[in-house]
């Protein structure tokens, strides 16, 4: 499988506290992303970091990149309930016709206890 | 419109029946996708639409069976699908030459 994967599994932490979970892929990249996905609806996009960045921010959320390794985690600061959801990592490729394909990774279950 | 829209949300069929799913996209977006997405596990793609020709079928069987009318709908039809085609059927859009998608929020699909 070319997936991603994803690292915990499952997360269940307190409102107010951190989150981090972790993506490792196979391939060499030009960019990461995150998606999150609410009770098994569509996907939404979070934050991309390209192949030369190492750290990106965006409101609550960190991400970091380490090529090296071919990892990537994403922290959520001060989590809310809102935040229970399943995060994905996603990196992908273009396709000849212009038309990107991404391969997911495994996918982390938080959930964010009041 | 910054929205993919797929119908229904919910879908229940019979292994004889025959339905259709249906994606819309008022974007402007010329690439299309259709993902199949098991229950805990990640998203994957079924089928890739650009400028309304298929572009990759990833070994899907033939009883789905993508169409795209226009630019703007794609549709994915069903025919003596199995219980284990039960999944989120899950529609995206993007502009070609970009990589980032914009999903729908998917049908949930049964086969009894």
């Amino acid at each position: 499988s070319q997936q991603g994967e994803e690292d915990p599994q499952a997360l269940s932490i307190q409102e107010g506290e951190n989150a981090t979970m972790n993506c490792s892929y196979k391939t060499s990249i030009n960019n990461l992303q995150w998606y999150r996905q609410n009770s098994g609806r569509g996907l939404v996009h979070l934050i991309l970091i390209r192949s030369n960045e190492r750290e990106k921010h965006s409101g609550r959320l960190r991400v970091t990149l380490d090529t090296s390794k071919k990892s990537s985690s994403l922290l959520i600061t001060a989590s809310r309930a809102a935040d229970t959801a399943s995060y994905f990592c996603a990196t992908g490729s273009f396709l000849p016709s212009g038309t990107y394909k991404y391969i997911f990774g495994t996918g982390t279950r938080l959930k964010v206890l009041a | 419109d910054t929205e993919v829209t797929q119908t229904p949300k919910h879908l229940v069929m019979g292994m004889t029946n025959k339905k259709s799913l249906k994606c819309e996209q008022h974007m402007g977006h010329r690439a299309m996708y259709w993902y199949k997405q098991k229950a805990k596990k990640p998203p994957e793609l079924m089928f890739v639409y650009s400028y309304e020709k298929l572009s990759i079928n990833e070994s899907v069987p033939s009883r789905f069976s993508p169409e795209c009318p226009n630019s703007s709908l794609l549709n994915l039809h069903l025919h003596a699908l199995q219980p284990e085609d039960s999944a989120l059927y899950l529609c995206a859009s993007s502009q070609t030459g970009i990589y980032r998608y914009t999903f729908g929020s998917g049908t949930r699909l049964t086969v009894v």
